[in-house]
């Protein structure tokens, strides 16, 4: 069965960055880009951008260009999203998600990891 | 702008039938939209795609209590005999190029 396993909870200082990584097994994972989304406490849900793990191509949301990076390794069938710069309005959750197809929607979600960015 | 709308919040009764709405910005009315769960502490769950014309495609494992469709630039997510497990945060979300979207979430309760 398709699973995306994220990496552990992380506690950052103000300024410093932060990767999570989203670990994806049950299916071929350079068949299927795979997305970033985050949710501040008590908030809805916001898109940042997405990874092509076959070329390693990304595209991100406007609000995050220039302080995110997605990457990926087919050797171990993980991709990762980097943030940088970080500040408390960082604090959320971070989902990673599978696209089903190709400018499609998200049929499989990674249960979250949690960034708390506190002095 | 590609946006979507949700009520904030609805309620219906253990057993009873309820229907969630998403609303297309205008110019938007054809796209497809897909509904995820959002369980009290949990991650989200995709749940099914509704097409324009109110076909659905359901996710792994969701049951049959759960069904979509639409009218016009509104997509619906209906579910029938609810369940106490059923009161969760749902979100539309929609895609455009290179652009996805989600609503701003309904908060279910079952009463």
């Amino acid at each position: 069965q398709v699973q995306l396993v994220q990496s552990g909870a992380e506690v950052k200082k103000p300024g410093a960055s932060v990767k999570v990584s989203c670990k994806a097994s049950g299916y071929t994972f350079t068949n299927f880009f795979i997305h970033w989304v985050r949710q501040a406490p008590g908030q809805g849900l916001e898109w940042m951008g997405w990874i092509n793990p076959h070329s390693g191509g990304t595209d991100y949301a406007q609000k995050f260009q220039g302080r995110v990076t997605m990457t990926r390794d087919t050797s171990i069938s993980t991709a990762s999203m980097d943030l940088s710069r970080l500040t408390s309005d960082d604090t959320a959750f971070y989902y990673c998600a599978r696209e089903s197809g190709y400018q499609t929607h998200f049929d499989y979600w990674g249960q979250g990891t949690l960034v708390t960015v506190s002095s | 702008q590609l946006v979507l709308t949700q009520s904030p919040s609805a309620s219906a009764s253990l057993g009873a039938s309820v229907k969630l709405t998403c609303t297309l910005s205008s110019g938007h009315s054809s796209y497809a939209i897909a509904w995820h769960q959002q369980q009290p502490d949990k991650g989200p769950r995709y749940l099914m795609k509704v097409n324009s014309d109110g076909s659905h495609i359901k996710g792994d494992g969701i049951p049959d209590r759960f069904s979509g469709s639409s009218s016009g630039a509104e997509r619906y997510l209906t579910i029938s005999s609810l369940q106490s497990e059923d009161e969760a945060d749902y979100y539309c979300q929609t895609w455009g190029t290179g652009l996805w979207v989600f609503g701003g979430g309904t908060k279910l309760t079952v009463l």
